[in-house]
């Protein structure tokens, strides 16, 4: 099984609105954190967000937020406003206990256009 | 804003020839990882290495790959004996909290795009 889904490649939004970029995990630990970068055509990945299995609240970072359903184990990455420097393809990651926390499992990611 | 350093952007070899791929990590952290990325594909994990020894590595990282640290600052990928594929964009990434810690934050390069012909 996929331990990382995401299963929209292609998003379209217009600017100032929000979109919601889906990810959906598959883990039997109960430790783990989970991830969002953003990997603009320049080629360098990003750190956004982070959520930890743990964490009672919604991460939020700016005009990042993560909807974080831990019982449906989706962990879904909320842009609002956006802007057209959004434009890039978004990855969703996980880290396990039981890898030992070194090893960050990505997602084929989602690539989001943002159209004025 | 510190950042991890990843020299050269796009290196083209021939197959069977070795490459050493070059990595500045932010200046304050000891964790260092290596990802690499083939084309249309996911990210996938490579190596972890702290206080000059391997932490964890991938099946990925056999005994065609090694890892350095050679001096205070660089961090280094040897690819011996490049095959066609390991063609890939290759990142590496550091992070200033041990892989103990989940929110241990990895921070990446631009990565190293490699072309084996």
């Amino acid at each position: 099984a996929q331990k990382i889904t995401q299963t929209q490649p292609g998003m379209f939004v217009q600017e100032k609105e929000a979109v919601t970029l889906d990810c959906t995990y598959d883990t039997s630990d109960q430790s783990y954190g989970l991830f969002w970068y953003k990997q603009p055509s320049s080629g360098e990945m990003i750190f956004l967000i982070y959520q930890g299995s743990y964490d009672e609240q919604n991460a939020t970072e700016g005009r990042y937020s993560l909807n974080f359903q831990k019982a449906r184990k989706s962990a879904n990455l909320v842009i609002s406003a956006s802007q057209l420097g959004d434009s890039a393809m978004y990855f969703c990651a996980m880290r396990e206990a039981s890898s030992g926390y070194s090893t960050l499992t990505f997602g084929k990611g989602t690539m989001l256009l943002v159209s004025p | 804003e510190p950042e991890v350093t990843q020299t050269p952007s796009h290196q083209v070899t021939q197959m069977g020839q070795e490459v050493i791929l070059r990595c500045v990590p932010i200046s304050n952290h000891l964790y260092f990882y290596w990802y690499r990325q083939i084309l249309g594909q996911k990210v996938e994990f490579l190596v972890s290495f702290y206080n000059n020894e391997i932490s964890e590595k991938s099946e990925i990282f056999d005994d065609q790959f090694s890892v350095e640290r050679p001096d205070g600052s660089n961090f280094t990928l040897k690819i011996r004996s490049t095959k066609l594929e390991d063609s890939a964009m290759y990142f590496c990434a550091s992070s200033i909290s041990p892989p103990g810690l989940a929110k241990n934050i990895q921070y990446f390069g631009a990565g190293t795009r490699l072309s084996v012909l």
